[in-house]
C-alpha cells in the first residue's frame, strides 16, 4: 500500500503562509493526494484534492511534485483557526476500503 | 443542513453490553464510512458502504457489525463491549467513491469501556 510521511508537527506566525509538506516516493500512477485537517474536539474535515496538477480551492493550494513523490499543502495566510492536525492521504482505485488509514498527520500551530 | 449527524455524542458502557451508534445524512450521498480514532492517533476504517444494499469490511472490523438501513443512514453495533473498542468513533459519507469525492465527517461518539 503507498504510504506517506509527514513531520510531526510545525509552527507557523499569525498572517504567514505556511507549506505543510508530505512525501510518498511509493504512490502509484492512480493513486490520488488528498488533505484533510481535524481542529480539537471534532471530525476531519476536506481540504483539497489533486492527481497530477497543481490545485486551488478557497481554503488551500496543493503543490503536486512533477514526478508525484511529494505534495505541498498551502495556507496562503493562516489564522489561529487553522490550528489543527493535517493528514495527508492516498487513495487509489484498487484497495477501495483498504486505502483510508489516517496516519498521525501534522499538528500545525499558529501563533498570534 | 445538517451533515452527517451521529448520535449519541458520549456514552459509557460496561464491559459485555452491547448497544448501537447511529448515523445519519442529509445530502443524498451513496458511500458511508465508520471510523475509530484512538487517542493520539489518526483514523482507521472499521466498515462502509459503497452503496444502498452493500456493506464491506475496513481495516479493523472485529468486534463491530454494521447495518445500511437505508440510503441515509448507517449504523455500527458493538455486540459485546470491551474495553479495547474505548476510542472515539466518526461516520462519514461521500457522494461517489472517496478515491475522487470528499468525505464528510459528524463530529464524532466518544465511547468509554469500563
Amino acid at each position: 500500500d503507498a504510504k506517506t510521511t509527514q513531520p510531526n508537527s510545525m509552527e507557523s506566525n499569525e498572517e504567514e503562509p505556511v507549506h505543510l509538506p508530505c512525501n510518498h516516493s511509493t504512490i502509484s500512477g492512480t493513486d490520488y493526494i488528498h488533505w484533510y485537517r481535524q481542529l480539537p474536539s471534532q471530525g476531519p474535515e476536506y481540504v483539497i484534492h489533486g492527481l497530477t496538477s497543481n490545485v486551488n480551492n478557497r481554503m488551500a493550494s496543493l503543490a503536486i511534485a512533477e514526478d508525484r513523490k511529494s505534495s505541498t499543502l498551502i495556507l496562503h495566510r493562516a489564522t489561529l483557526r487553522d490550528a489543527a492536525v493535517y493528514y495527508c492521504i492516498l487513495r487509489d482505485e484498487k484497495n477501495y476500503g483498504q486505502n483510508f488509514v489516517f496516519g498521525p498527520g501534522t499538528r500545525l500551530s499558529v501563533l498570534p | 443542513n445538517a451533515g452527517v449527524t451521529q448520535t449519541p455524542k458520549f456514552q459509557v458502557l460496561k464491559t459485555g453490553q452491547s448497544m448501537t451508534l447511529q448515523c445519519a445524512q442529509d445530502m443524498n450521498h451513496n458511500s458511508m464510512y465508520w471510523y475509530r480514532q484512538d487517542p493520539g492517533m489518526g483514523l482507521r476504517l472499521i466498515y462502509y458502504s459503497a452503496s444502498e444494499g452493500t456493506t464491506d469490511k475496513g481495516e479493523v472490523p472485529n468486534g463491530y457489525n454494521v447495518s445500511r438501513l437505508n440510503k441515509r443512514e448507517f449504523s455500527l453495533r458493538l455486540e459485546s463491549a470491551a474495553p479495547s473498542q474505548t476510542s472515539v468513533y466518526f461516520c462519514a459519507s461521500s457522494e461517489g467513491p472517496a478515491r475522487v469525492q470528499p468525505q464528510h465527517f459528524g463530529d464524532g461518539t466518544r465511547l468509554s469501556i469500563l
